[in-house]
Formats: structure tokens, C-alpha cells, sequence
């Protein structure tokens, strides 16, 4: 089985401007996670989503935004880039099915936003 | 809030030596625990998790970790490290019951000399 994918994995973009990432999860998965990892604030939760619903959102402006697809295909933007903004973007999905309380989550590869 | 503490930023360790990896988890409820491993310019890979039952959990590359409640631990261990076990390691807490979110600790970094 594939596992998540990512795209592009790598992108450098300009203070001021807008991106938009892209998430594969595996196969069967419903539920897709962000996360933002730097050096200094380590992994922090973006926000979750889940039959195309955003159901957990971490402590990030509202600049940082994303959606969900009926595939479960996700993507999530960041309008009017920040320097601070440049970090790895992992994405996550997890199984999820009614009447369980959780699954573990599997990582797709990252990207790696540059802001300049 | 739950959180995540990792006390050990750098760990070095010789290969073929014991491996323990400490991590002490912040949560109200019964905890949802992971270990992810992270090489250099790639994703996290799922190492075992804890959910409930036998507090030994056995994962995938040789590793192990304890689910300690009273202590509020959930250590990391490998009896014998090998040069590719060099990495970030990272523990993790999650709420469960619709709330996907983890919360990680800062990390480990790990170094293997011959």
C-alpha cells in the first residue's frame, strides 16, 4: 500500500506571497493531520480534518488554512508569507473509524517551505 | 493540556550498547502514546504506541517501551543500537475520542560511534 504523499516537496517563495501544499493520505484513511515543524518551536498541530470537515485546529492565525477533499486528498495554504513561516510541513493520516478512540498516524515525507 | 517532556536533547551512544530513551507525558485521561523516528530531511516513522493492555510494547526495528502510569513515563529501549539507529527520536501524547491531535516532546537526538 502507498504510504502519504507530499507535493511539492520542496518550495521557496517570497515574504508576502501565497502557497498551497498537497497531502495524499494512504488509501483508506479519512482523517488528515498538518503539522508545522522548526527548529525552535519543534512540532506543533496545524489542523485535523475529516470527511471534509476541519474538526481540530491548532494555535496558528488565520492565515494558515486548509481544506479536504471527498478523496480525502488535502491541502492547506498559507497566504501573505511570513519569514518565520519557513519550516517542514508534514501532513498525516490515520484510519479512523466510528466507536474507536484513536489511531496512530502515518507521516508523509515533508515540505520543505523557504520563505525569503 | 496534555504535553510532552523529553530530557534528553543528545544522546551518544556506542554501537552494540543499550539504548534508553526517556520520555515523561502531561495528560488527565488515559494517555494514547507513540514513538516516531525521524532521519535527517524525511517524515516521521511510527515506532510502536501504547494504547491500552501489556504496559511492554514491542515495535518495529528492535525497539521496546514501557508504560510507567505512577511515574507518568513511557521509556524507549533497544538492547543493541546499530550505526543506522542515528536519528531524532520523538514521543508522543494524543486525547483520542475525535481529537487527533499529538503533542510531541522536543526530541532526542541520537549519535552512534563504533
Amino acid at each position: 500500500k502507498a504510504g502519504v504523499t507530499q507535493t511539492p516537496r520542496y518550495l521557496i517563495k517570497t515574504r508576502g506571497q501565497q502557497v498551497t501544499l498537497s497531502c495524499s493520505p494512504i488509501s483508506g484513511h479519512r482523517s488528515v493531520s498538518w503539522y508545522q515543524q522548526t527548529p525552535g518551536q519543534g512540532l506543533q498541530f496545524l489542523f485535523e480534518y475529516f470527511s471534509e470537515t476541519q474538526r481540530n485546529k491548532g494555535n496558528f492565525p488565520g492565515r494558515f488554512s486548509g481544506r479536504q477533499f471527498s478523496n480525502s486528498r488535502s491541502e492547506m495554504n498559507v497566504s501573505t508569507l511570513e519569514l518565520g513561516d519557513s519550516a517542514l510541513y508534514l501532513c498525516a493520516s490515520s484510519l479512523v473509524l466510528a466507536g474507536s478512540p484513536f489511531y496512530e498516524q502515518y507521516f508523509g515525507p515533508g515540505t520543505r517551505l523557504t520563505v525569503t | 493540556a496534555q504535553s510532552v517532556t523529553q530530557p534528553d536533547i543528545h544522546i551518544t551512544v556506542s554501537e552494540g550498547a543499550s539504548l534508553e530513551l526517556r520520555c515523561n507525558y502531561s495528560y488527565g485521561a488515559t494517555p494514547y502514546l507513540f514513538w516516531y523516528v525521524q532521519s535527517p530531511g524525511q517524515g516521521l516513522q511510527l515506532l510502536l504506541k501504547y494504547f491500552s493492555g501489556d504496559t511492554l510494547v514491542q515495535g518495529i526495528k528492535g525497539f521496546e517501551a514501557e508504560f510507567k502510569r505512577s511515574q507518568s513515563s513511557f521509556n524507549l529501549r533497544k538492547p543493541s543500537v546499530h550505526w543506522s539507529d542515528a536519528a531524532e527520536y520523538f514521543c508522543a501524547v494524543g486525547a483520542g475520542f475525535g481529537n487527533e491531535k499529538l503533542t510531541f516532546g522536543t526530541g532526542t537526538r541520537l549519535t552512534i560511534i563504533p
